[in-house]
């Protein structure tokens, strides 16, 4: 079975300070991970992927993440945090077999950018 | 190149009524999810097709949601008789269907239905 979780429903950081979200996983299989981001009223947008290629995944708009097998994560990071950064985001895993691709989505976790 | 298009947006229902959605993928993605999103959490996999077969609708509570994409491409979510657990976000998402490590599922903005 497939699960993530996500540490923090809300996360709040200054404009052009660190991002950091946090996401660990549990699977059985090899997982292929994602985040997502969702603006309001609008639907999720694929910031990055990782397939089981380089661990280090860069993004759209500054983000990265590394996956982490030993400690089962896969953080999102950016930089400099800039105000069109607030959104929800959310990590999701999935274990593609036969013709089926599930995403198990976290709980998410709401970024604020303060001024 | 144009978006997964739902319809409509909001909706807003008594309970035991009855309601449907609609979701036109991106054309030539022969793969689409149809995902609920209750509010505080994150989205959940109803059911998935291919063309216009089920590979998956283990969680589909089929005792009164159903789905179909009876020519492949458009889709369309029922729920009959609606309850007030149903409340939630209903996302349509889209993929081509081909080689996981590129398999990128698209969403749309999604509908969002209040039961009361």
């Amino acid at each position: 079975a497939q699960s993530v979780t996500q540490l923090g429903s809300h996360v709040s950081v200054s404009e052009g300070a660190l991002v950091l979200l946090r996401c660990n996983y549990s699977s059985s299989v090899p997982p292929y991970l994602f985040w997502y981001v969702q603006y309001p009223n609008q639907g999720l947008q694929l910031l990055l992927k990782y397939t089981s290629a380089a661990t280090l995944v860069k993004g759209i708009n500054g983000f990265e993440a590394e996956f982490k097998k030993s400690e089962t994560s896969f953080h999102l990071t950016k930089p400099s945090a800039h105000m069109s950064d607030a959104a929800e985001y959310f990590c999701a895993v999935s274990a593609p077999r036969g013709g089926a691709n599930n995403l198990f989505f976290g709980t998410g976790t709401r970024l604020t950018v303060i001024p | 190149e144009a978006g997964v298009a739902q319809s409509p947006r909001y909706k807003i229902i008594e309970k035991r009524q009855s309601v449907a959605f609609w979701c036109n993928p991106i054309s030539g993605h022969a793969t689409l999810y149809w995902y609920q999103q209750i509010l505080g959490q994150g989205p959940k996999l109803l059911i998935q097709f291919q063309n216009n077969g089920v590979v998956d609708d283990s969680q589909l509570p089929k005792d009164r949601f159903s789905a179909e994409r009876l020519k492949g491409v458009d889709s369309t979510l029922k729920i009959q008789p609606a309850k007030l657990e149903d409340s939630a976000v209903y996302l349509c998402a889209s993929s081509l269907g081909g080689g996981w490590d590129t398999d990128t599922q698209y969403f749309g903005p999604g509908t969002r239905l209040t039961v009361l």
